[in-house]
């Protein structure tokens, strides 16, 4: 069955620490990839996404991730996090040919102690 | 450019009582629009579609239903609540042929049935 896995629940890192946030998916092609996030009882902002091409994907806020088709992985990094960063992070994939339906990853909740 | 409202924000209901929920876009014709349903702990569900006027697509069988009255307004409703509806509830769209692939949501309704 089609899925998407973020493994961390809750994640605590330092102000100025780094931070990779893990994504798995599982489909039978290359899906369509995005990183989203939450601020408390806030909608979801789209952070990256990625279609095709450089596996490398810069987004907002300083965040880029890296799509690993060997690993079925999309994992979000931010090389230094700042206190601003603390919210919820989702994965979601739309997979290809079915447009409307989107995935979304059960969310990872980021705290950042000063 | 374009914006996305939401209402009520919050809504607490006895369980048994209808609901109505409202979205509106802005500046965008012929969007793609979705609700979602956000249980605590849990990512998002997507509930209903909607590629047009009068075009609904349903997604999770339950109590719910949603119409599209206007080219812009999406509404969600339900005759009867139950407890297992309580929840934050999102609204998105996406230009016409992107199909999921660039949502942006609304700022959310937080439902408590009591």
């Amino acid at each position: 069955a089609q899925s998407v896995t973020q493994p961390d629940i809750h994640i605590t890192v330092s102000e100025g620490a780094s931070l990779e946030l893990r994504c798995n998916y599982s489909y039978g092609a290359t899906p369509y990839l995005f990183w989203y996030v939450q601020s408390p009882g806030q909608g979801l902002q789209l952070l990256l996404k990625y279609f095709s091409g450089d596996t490398l994907v810069q987004g907002i806020k300083g965040f880029e991730a890296e799509f690993k088709r060997s690993q079925s992985s999309f994992n979000l990094r931010k090389p230094s996090v700042h206190w601003s960063d603390a919210a919820e992070y989702f994965c979601a994939v739309v997979p290809w040919g079915g447009y409307q339906k989107v995935t979304f990853g059960t969310g990872t909740k980021l705290q950042v102690i000063p | 450019s374009q914006t996305i409202h939401q209402w009520p924000a919050t809504l607490v209901q006895p369980v048994g009582s209808p609901l109505s929920l409202e979205c509106t876009v802005e500046g965008t014709s012929n969007p793609n629009l979705y609700w979602y349903r956000q249980a605590a702990g849990r990512g998002l569900q997507l509930l209903f579609y909607s590629v047009g006027i009068g075009q609904i697509s349903s997604e999770v069988p339950q109590n719910l239903s949603a119409s599209r009255p206007q080219d812009r307004q999406f509404i969600l409703s339900s005759k009867k609540l139950l407890l297992s509806d309580s929840g934050f509830y999102l609204c998105a769209w996406s230009l016409p042929g992107q199909g999921a692939r660039e949502q942006y949501f609304g700022p959310g309704t937080r439902l408590t049935v009591t």
